[in-house]
């Protein structure tokens, strides 16, 4: 089956450490993202990524980095620069069809925790 | 800038009560207009869509129809079950890869 794998589902980070999401897609879709969910905030964006080698910063970029080395992969690192990590992560996949019906596809999350 | 505006929540009903979630949208151009649905420790999964004006998107007994006369999508249910109870997001893409998403409506149905 297609869809978008994020793993691991939860992560505990000590204060002062990176860490790496990890997300991959095997629906061979060109646009990856990702978002940051906080209770009554709704998803912001993070970063996100057209093509290969290619990716823009988003509204919160702040904090974190990512890389786009290949198309199935879009790995987000939550570096100590981030002042409050804690939140759950979300990374969406989508392709261009030229039109206006493209819908993101989400994987089901990751929970990161900070002690 | 664009943006997505939803009603508050938490919106708590009984079973087999009407649903309604208010989205209202702030764009340039035409663009496409999605709800999505949370479960709880989940990720977000398409529930409708609607790509111009006067469109209708439905799914599962939902409905939501693109206004563009008043920048609305609101999201309707004829008779809610518990298994809806979840976080809904209202959501736009317009020209670009960026989807811009409404801060998300918690809906609590009662048995």
């Amino acid at each position: 089956d297609g869809g978008i794998t994020q793993s691991p589902k939860y992560l505990f980070r000590k204060e002062g450490q990176n860490v790496t999401l990890s997300c991959e897609q095997n629906l061979n879709h060109d646009a990856m993202y990702w978002y940051r969910q906080d209770p009554g905030q709704g998803l912001r964006l993070i970063y996100y990524s057209q093509i290969v080698n290619d990716f823009q910063k988003g509204d919160i970029a702040e904090g974190y980095s990512v890389s786009r080395e290949k198309k199935e992969s879009f790995p987000l690192t939550v570096t100590s620069a981030q002042k409050n990590p804690t939140a759950f992560y979300l990374c969406a996949s989508s392709i261009y069809s030229g039109g206006r019906d493209t819908e993101a596809f989400f994987g089901q999350g990751t929970r990161l925790t900070v002690v | 800038g664009n943006s997505v505006t939803q009603m508050e929540g938490p919106v708590t009903l009984s079973e087999e009560a009407f649903l309604t979630i208010n989205c209202t949208y702030t764009a340039t151009g035409y663009p496409s207009l999605f709800w999505y649905v949370q479960y709880p420790g989940e990720g977000l999964q398409l529930l409708l869509k609607a790509t111009k004006a006067d469109d209708k998107g439905s799914n599962k007994g939902f409905e939501a129809t693109y206004r563009k006369e008043t920048t609305s999508f609101h999201l309707e249910k004829g008779s809610v079950q518990v298994s809806d109870s979840a976080v809904y997001f209202c959501a736009l893409l317009s020209g670009t890869y960026k989807y811009i998403f409404g801060t998300g409506t918690r809906l609590k149905v009662l048995a």
